[in-house]
């Protein structure tokens, strides 16, 4: 299994460029999650999905999109990006279960420069 | 609210132990976890404790849970430059909930030969 990967593993965007960040897993997880990583500010979720079909805003939503149109896919799109979507991207993913189950497995990450 | 606190930044010395702690709000959580990050790379859980745990050992790691303080530390044993890394606290915000977690900002341990 590869598990969660990524692509791109890194991109130089223009401000007001658009691009799609690709998420993949082979581990027939339900959920999948969208994360943004900067210094000093720990892990903050951007957009997640509970299955097939769904999304849900996290906590800093403005500025991307998100769809889940096959389960093991989660796409997350910057339409026109800006200097302060500069960040590492990472996606993670999830069984449907309770307990020691919510481990939630993480790709390697992508590098985004806005310039 | 919902929260997570650690410190930013520990450095030790090889072979010696490291302490990470964690302060968290929320008491209702079933699990609380521990999760590593090396450098370039993604998270990957580390351990976890069950909230009706005191202590967990897992090898060269000792998780502690003080519940009544909110309180998680995780302790290395003979800390290898390998372990140099961000390590991060997290814990589902409502029992059962695993739409989210919520984290700490992480700690960085670097490890001194």
């Amino acid at each position: 299994n590869a598990g969660v990967t990524q692509t791109p593993k890194f991109r130089v965007l223009k401000t007001g460029q658009s691009m799609t960040l690709l998420c993949a897993q082979d581990m027939n997880h339900e959920y999948m999650y969208w994360y943004r990583q900067d210094p000093g500010m720990g892990l903050r979720l951007i957009h997640y999905s509970v299955g097939e079909g769904t999304t849900a805003k996290g906590e800093v939503p403005d500025g991307y999109n998100v769809s889940r149109l096959k389960k093991q896919n989660f796409l997350l799109g910057l339409e026109s990006a800006a200097p302060s979507q500069t960040s590492v991207y990472f996606c993670a993913s999830s069984l449907l279960a309770e307990g020691q189950d919510n481990e939630q497995f993480f790709g390697p990450g992508t590098r985004l420069t806005v310039l | 609210g919902e929260d997570v606190e650690q410190s930013l930044f520990l450095s030790v010395r090889e072979g010696d132990s490291s302490v990470i702690n964690c302060t968290y709000t929320d008491s209702s959580s079933t699990y609380l976890y521990w999760y590593k990050q090396e450098p370039g790379a993604g998270l990957q859980l580390l351990t976890y404790i069950f909230s009706n745990m005191d202590m967990k050992q897992d090898q060269r790691l000792t998780v502690l849970l003080n519940k009544k303080d909110k309180h998680l530390s995780l302790r290395i044993a003979d800390t290898q430059t390998g372990d140099s890394a961000i390590y991060f606290c997290a814990y589902p915000p409502c029992a059962g909930n695993n739409r989210k977690l919520i984290w700490g900002l992480g700690t960085s341990l670097a490890v001194n030969p």
